[in-house]
């Protein structure tokens, strides 16, 4: 079945410091993937998205590339703040699974001043 | 509405308890999900909706589970005869289509605790 396997955390970076979390995946043929953003007692919130191999999703100063050949969609932030702070997910989505997302276990972020 | 809106925020169970978990979709939202999140865990599917259709049940953990969308709007999620493992945030999702690359809307959710 499809899984997501995300960095061990939690990450704590400083301000302006550059932020990866590490993000694969196992699916048959072409899933969509996702990055969600959950700041605390907030629901989840879509940051970006890609759909084909290649894309390049991004939003608020976050990137993230899919990558086929690594099966990969490695989150990237050239310069976190403090507001960054919150738990991350990767997901995936695929049409021979229904519309359901399958998420990765989260990655907590604290960026520190 | 501006978004989804979930309650009760928070409700606390006594084991063998029944608990109704409600979710108001965004206005015309056709697609609605219920995740279930267990603590430091990311959210696991329960079921799908598509107006009052339910196409996907396949991730209710156990038939004490049950959810409906009766008129294609609100869904409640019941649960009967709570257990401790049921304890996590109950999260619910809607989007104006049936696939997943629109971007769900999530709610804030309601964290359930079973004593």
């Amino acid at each position: 079945g499809n899984s997501v396997t995300q960095m061990e955390g939690p990450v704590t970076l400083s301000e302006e410091a550059f932020l990866t979390i590490n993000c694969t995946y196992t699916a048959t043929g072409y899933p969509s993937l996702f990055w969600y953003v959950q700041y605390p007692g907030e629901g989840l919130q879509l940051l970006l998205k890609a759909t084909k191999a290649d894309d390049k999703g991004s939003n608020k100063g976050f990137e993230a590339t899919y990558r086929k050949e690594t099966t990969s969609f490695h989150l990237e932030k050239g310069s976190v703040q403090v507001s960054d702070s919150a738990v991350y997910f990767c997901a995936l989505s695929q049409e021979t699974s229904g519309s359901r997302l399958t998420f990765g276990e989260g990655t907590q972020l604290t960026v520190n001043p | 509405g501006a978004g989804v809106s979930q309650s009760p925020r928070y409700k606390v169970a006594k084991r063998g308890q029944d608990v109704a978990l409600r979710c108001d979709p965004i206005s015309g939202h056709v697609s609605l999900f219920w995740y279930q999140q267990a603590l430091g865990q990311g959210p696991e599917f329960l079921t799908y909706f598509q107006n009052e259709a339910q196409l996907d049940k396949s991730g209710l953990p156990s038939d004490r589970f049950f959810a409906e969308r009766p008129e294609g709007s609100v869904s409640t999620l019941k649960i009967q005869r709570t257990q401790q493992e049921d304890s996590a945030v109950y999260l619910c999702a809607s989007s104006p289509q049936g696939v997943a690359n629109y971007g769900y809307t999530f709610g804030s959710g309601t964290r359930l605790t079973v004593v």
